[in-house]
């Protein structure tokens, strides 16, 4: 499957912990975004990369959070002393190079903080 | 923030029936898309409709497009039990930036 694969697929953690999770986007595509979906919401957008370059991050995203690309390749999403607030699912999506670049997603990772 | 917001919240038909649901958004689009989700996994890409095209077909979806009214629409025609999931509009306001999502609809399709 070429689709885009994220790791882990879910994760548990106590409030004050980090945690680390990892995005494969589709190769040939690249852009990658970030977002996050809580429970009953649509998604909301954290941030984008147009291969190793982060071009956007949204005021969502808080100093705790961090995010890289750094061979423009698979990203990941950093956050650091979690808080009971971060709980939601973490979706990675990619886009290609050309348009009209439809944004594909990956399976999500779950994040519980306990 | 979100920008989309569908209608209704959710939706109940029988299979065979078609669903249609709505996306209202605020601001100028480049593109509008329509994702599926079912409960507690990840989206996946139903179609893509461009601010200058006014409607689309895709199997058993069909998409229209206002943008004098800054709405569009999603049919689903003869359901099945499994298109039972959450549907979401998406906009975008620029070439492949960040998406903008609606509360979604929760489509129900009972056997």
């Amino acid at each position: 499957d070429t689709g885009v694969s994220q790791n882990p697929r879910h994760k548990i953690t106590k409030r004050g912990q980090n945690v680390t999770f990892r995005c494969d986007p589709i190769s040939e595509h690249n852009r990658l975004y970030w977002y996050r979906q809580t429970l009953g919401q649509g998604p909301e957008f954290l941030t984008y990369f147009q291969n190793e370059a982060q071009l956007e991050k949204s005021r969502l995203l808080s100093d705790r959070f961090s995010a890289e690309r750094p061979k423009g390749s698979f990203s990941t999403l950093e956050i650091q002393r979690t808080e009971q607030g971060d709980s939601a699912m973490y979706l990675c999506a990619s886009s290609p190079r050309l348009e009209p670049w439809e944004q594909y997603f990956g399976p999500g990772t779950r994040l519980t903080v306990t | 923030s979100q920008q989309g917001e569908e209608d209704p919240q959710a939706l109940s038909i029988q299979e065979g029936e078609n669903a249609t649901m709505n996306c209202s958004y605020k601001t100028s689009i480049n593109n509008l898309q329509w994702y599926r989700q079912n409960s507690g996994r990840g989206l996946v890409h139903l179609i893509l409709i461009r601010s200058n095209e006014r409607e689309k077909h895709s199997g058993r979806l069909r998409v229209t497009l206002d943008t004098s009214k800054k709405s569009s629409s999603l049919l689903i025609t003869a359901s099945r039990a499994a298109d039972t999931a959450s549907y979401f509009c998406a906009t975008d306001d620029a070439a492949g930036n960040k998406l903008t999502f609606g509360g979604g609809t929760r489509v129900l399709v009972k056997p």
